[in-house]
């Protein structure tokens, strides 16, 4: 069955410190993995995506992820923290043939000064 | 391009009523998704419609609900005879189609069902 976990429902971290956010995959076809975040009360924003090439992935906010297909994993990073990051962060897994995306159950960023 | 539109934000309605919400996605893009997200969960896919096509509907989307999209512009969503159950936050997201996969969100509706 395809699925994602995430398995960090909240992390503390201070304000400056490095961050890794685990996410881990199940699907059968060739991932496109994704992902989002979510202030309160807000839409979902997209972070970064990947569909091939590259494993390294760049995205906004001076985020960046790594796709290791070995361990079937994209956990996102950030190496200086600021406040403002403090969200739900979601990863989401897609694929080609699909529109659908298929996302995780969440992982709630709290950061403190 | 103002980004994808929901309206309205929040809805507070008694069980039994009827409750519709519409999405305007961004202007060129055929492709407009429903998701729902209950509290402490990730959005689940509800359906979706390429132009006015409705192409796919998920087991969540039980006979009380109906998406239209009937010029293959803005699009409803309607909840009939609320339950409890129902209260969630309902996400549009659009995309420009061809496998592209990369959703732009609204803000989302907040249904609270009384």
């Amino acid at each position: 069955a395809q699925s994602v976990t995430q398995p960090d429902i909240h992390i503390t971290v201070s304000e400056g410190a490095s961050l890794e956010l685990r996410c881990n995959y199940s699907y059968g076809a060739t991932p496109y993995l994704f992902w989002y975040v979510q202030s309160p009360g807000q839409g979902l924003q997209l972070l970064l995506k990947y569909f091939s090439g590259d494993t390294l992935v760049q995205g906004i906010k001076g985020f960046e992820a790594e796709f290791k297909r070995s361990q079937s994993s994209f956990n996102l990073r950030k190496p200086s923290v600021h406040w403002s990051d403090a969200a739900e962060y979601f990863c989401a897994v897609g694929a080609r043939n699909t529109d659908k995306l298929i996302f995780g159950t969440g992982t709630r960023l709290q950061v403190f000064p | 391009d103002t980004g994808v539109s929901q309206d309205p934000r929040h809805k507070i309605t008694k069980r039994g009523q009827n409750v519709t919400f519409r999405c305007d996605p961004i202007s060129e893009h055929n492709r407009l998704y429903w998701y729902r997200q209950t509290l402490g969960q990730g959005p689940e896919f509800l359906t979706y419609f390429q132009n006015e096509a409705q192409l796919e509907k998920s087991r969540l989307l039980s006979d009380r609900f109906s998406a239209e999209r009937p010029k293959g512009s803005f699009s409803t969503l309607e909840i009939q005879r609320t339950e409890q159950g129902d209260s969630a936050m309902y996400l549009c997201a659009s995309s420009p189609g061809r496998g592209a996969n990369v959703l732009t969100f609204g803000a989302g509706s907040r249904l609270t069902v009384l």
